[in-house]
């Protein structure tokens, strides 16, 4: 079946160490891709998008993310994580298909903690 | 700020009772979605709206309703709950249809059903 995955669950790190969370899709075509995250008791919120133009995505706190669109993937990094960043990232593509209406289809989230 | 908002942030329910979770958001968008988020399964769209009176299935719309009689409102409704609806439940509304739109979220509804 067509989906989003990201394989890892739960991450944990310690202050200052780079994070890179994988993203991988199955769809072809054009697609649009984001991440979101949801930090402890609050909405969950975007990230950073991609649907077109420079495949390395700058986002907020620091975040970037790398679309190749030969791996089908869109990894999500940063060189050096907070305390605060401690949080849940979801990765979601608007796959073809659903181009009208701004559908996504959501992977199954990473939980990130990070160790003071 | 994009403000959206959920009539309830827990709910607790019997089986078989008729269920009406409530969003509304206040930046005039004209889409709005309802998605349900379950650990290790992250969120699966219900149902969307993309105006007044329209709806359309997501991937999993089996024992669920929607209503969107006003713009700002779009109403989920489990028909008779059943313990498998426990759940988070989450509203999110865009500006419009377009695929590059940014969707902003709710705080979520977190139902069980007993």
């Amino acid at each position: 079946a067509q989906s989003v995955s990201q394989h890892n669950h739960h991450v944990i790190l310690s202050e200052a160490a780079s994070l890179e969370l994988g993203c991988n899709y199955s769809y072809g075509g054009t697609v649009n891709l984001f991440w979101y995250v949801q930090y402890p008791g609050q909405h969950l919120q975007l990230l950073l998008k991609y649907f077109s133009g420079d495949p390395l995505v700058k986002g907020i706190k620091g975040f970037e993310a790398e679309f190749i669109k030969s791996k089908f993937s869109f990894n999500l990094r940063k060189p050096s994580v907070q305390w605060s960043d401690t949080a849940e990232y979801f990765c979601a593509v608007n796959p073809p298909h659903y181009n009208q209406g701004g559908k996504l289809i959501f992977g199954q989230g990473t939980e990130l903690s990070v160790k003071p | 700020d994009v403000k959206v908002t959920q009539s309830s942030r827990y709910l607790v329910k019997r089986t078989g009772e008729k269920v009406f979770l409530e969003c509304v958001q206040d930046m005039d968008h004209e889409n709005m979605f309802w998605y349900r988020q379950d650990p290790g399964l992250g969120l699966r769209l219900i149902y969307f709206s993309y105006d007044v009176k329209m709806k359309e299935k997501g991937d999993i719309p089996e024992g669920y309703s929607v209503s969107r009689e006003k713009k700002e409102r779009f109403s989920l409704i489990l028909e008779s709950a059943s313990t498998n609806q426990t759940s988070m439940y989450l509203c999110a509304s865009s500006i419009s249809g377009r695929a590059v739109e940014t969707q902003y979220f709710g705080p979520g509804t977190r139902l069980l059903v007993l």
